[in-house]
């Protein structure tokens, strides 16, 4: 029962570089969100997808792009990453309900 | 805007309890949550309470809710070294979960 799957686990980027962090959700829930924790802040949301086909704001969007895919597959993409960029990224998902399953992040530096 | 206030960290003695204390600012957060979050790993939820209730016990966890002191803390009885993690103290007034905001988290440290 694999959950909540992201990748790649550890990416070093130069700034300017772009990357697509991929997440993929087995669970069959209609919501998946991307979240980026830094010391001391605790999670903020970037986007989330309520539904297949639909995409949001969160807290913190700014220099982040993202794709619902599918159902199961929700991708943040950095197009010109920057210094302030650099964190632990999560992906989550949940069904109708508000409990979030999270994925085991994404250590992302950005020299 | 809605804010969610903990301390940063926490020591205990193995076998003793564990109090980990949240306040927060909505006077309308209707779920409160706690999630546990192990080293290299993703935030896992722990339990949570409704804002109409005072307490919940589950097992070892008990989590106490003062809704007049916007507080919530969450004991952990016989504290072992498995417990070792950060705690993060969430709350949401909306059932949607792109609305549950979180506190910075308190890293609890066991000691012998």
């Amino acid at each position: 029962n694999a959950g909540v799957t992201q990748t790649p686990k550890f990416q070093v980027l130069k700034t300017g570089q772009s990357m697509t962090l991929q997440c993929a959700q087995d669970m069959n829930h209609n919501s998946m969100y991307w979240y980026r924790q830094d010391p001391g802040m605790g999670l903020r949301l970037i986007y989330y997808s309520a539904s297949e086909g639909t995409t949001d704001k969160g807290e913190v969007p700014n220099g982040y792009n993202v794709s619902r895919l599918n159902k199961r597959e929700f991708s943040l993409r950095l197009e010109s990453a920057a210094p302030s960029q650099t964190s632990v990224y999560f992906c989550a998902s949940s069904a109708s309900g508000n409990t979030i399953y999270f994925g085991e992040g994404s250590w992302l530096t950005v020299v | 805007g809605e804010d969610v206030e903990q301390s940063l960290f926490l020591s205990v003695r193995e076998g003793d309890s564990s109090v980990i204390n949240c306040t927060y600012t909505d006077s309308s957060s209707t779920y409160l949550y706690w999630y546990k979050q192990e080293p290299g790993a993703g935030l896992q939820l722990l339990t949570y309470i409704f804002s109409n209730m005072d307490m919940k016990q589950d097992q070892r966890l008990t989590v106490l809710l003062n809704k007049k002191d916007k507080h919530l803390s969450l004991r952990i009885a016989d504290t072992q070294t498995g417990d070792s993690a950060i705690y993060f103290c969430a709350e949401s007034r909306y059932s949607s979960a792109s609305k549950i905001i979180f506190g910075s988290g308190t890293r609890l440290s066991i000691r012998p």
